[in-house]
């Protein structure tokens, strides 16, 4: 089945500690996006990349950072420089000239 | 910056009532989507409307769109419990980039 994988579903980080989130789709999507969820906040997008070898910022991408190696794959690091990162992750890829969004089931981060 | 805010932040309905809920935005779209997010899971799409176009129906989802108020609805007719969940506007502006509300929390009283 096509679709878009996240991993791991929970993830615990000490203080100081840089975490990696994993995110691939087998859905042969060109853009890839990268959302943060707090409580009542809605999604803000962390980054996007719309081509392999190539991403953007986006709205909140302080404390973070992605790579783009291959078209399946857009892993999102959350650097120690990211003073709050408590919070829902969520991936989410679009196919060429569409727009409906296909997400995966998220990786909820929790600083301990 | 979120583009869609939608109206009401939380809504509580009987089973077999209409559930309708609002989302207003800023710039100019092409189109505005809606999805839903069961607690604690991924978003899921349910329907996307044209800049274009002003109603659309899918199953028991009715969608509207008035640009010139820059404002969509999402009726959800004779909801269900399983309905529950929150639902989210996406509006997009041709860089396809969805840009998301804060959501409308549904919850289905059986």
């Amino acid at each position: 089945d096509g679709g878009i994988t996240q991993s791991p579903k929970y993830l615990f980080r000490k203080e100081g500690q840089n975490v990696t989130l994993s995110c691939e789709q087998n859905l042969n999507h060109d853009a890839m996006y990268w959302y943060r969820q707090d409580p009542g906040q809605g999604l803000r997008l962390i980054y996007y990349s719309q081509i392999v070898n190539d991403f953007q910022k986006g709205d909140i991408a302080e404390g973070y950072s992605v790579s783009r190696e291959k078209k399946e794959s857009f892993p999102l690091t959350v650097t120690s420089a990211q003073k709050n990162p408590t919070a829902f992750y969520l991936c989410a890829s679009i196919g060429f000239l569409n727009t409906e969004a296909f997400f995966g089931q998220g990786t909820r981060l929790t600083v301990v | 910056s979120q583009q869609g805010e939608e109206d009401p932040q939380a809504l509580s309905i009987q089973e077999g009532e209409n559930a309708t809920m609002n989302c207003s935005y800023k710039t100019s779209i092409n189109n505005l989507q809606w999805y839903r997010q069961n607690s604690g899971r991924g978003l899921v799409h349910l329907i996307l409307i044209r800049s274009n176009e002003r109603e659309k129906h899918s199953g028991r989802l009715r969608v509207t769109l008035d640009t010139s108020k820059k404002s969509s609805s999402l009726l959800i007719t004779a909801s269900r419990a399983a309905d529950t969940a929150s639902y989210f506007c996406a509006t997009e502006g041709g860089s396809y980039i969805p840009t998301f509300g804060r959501g409308t929390s549904l919850i289905v009283h059986p």
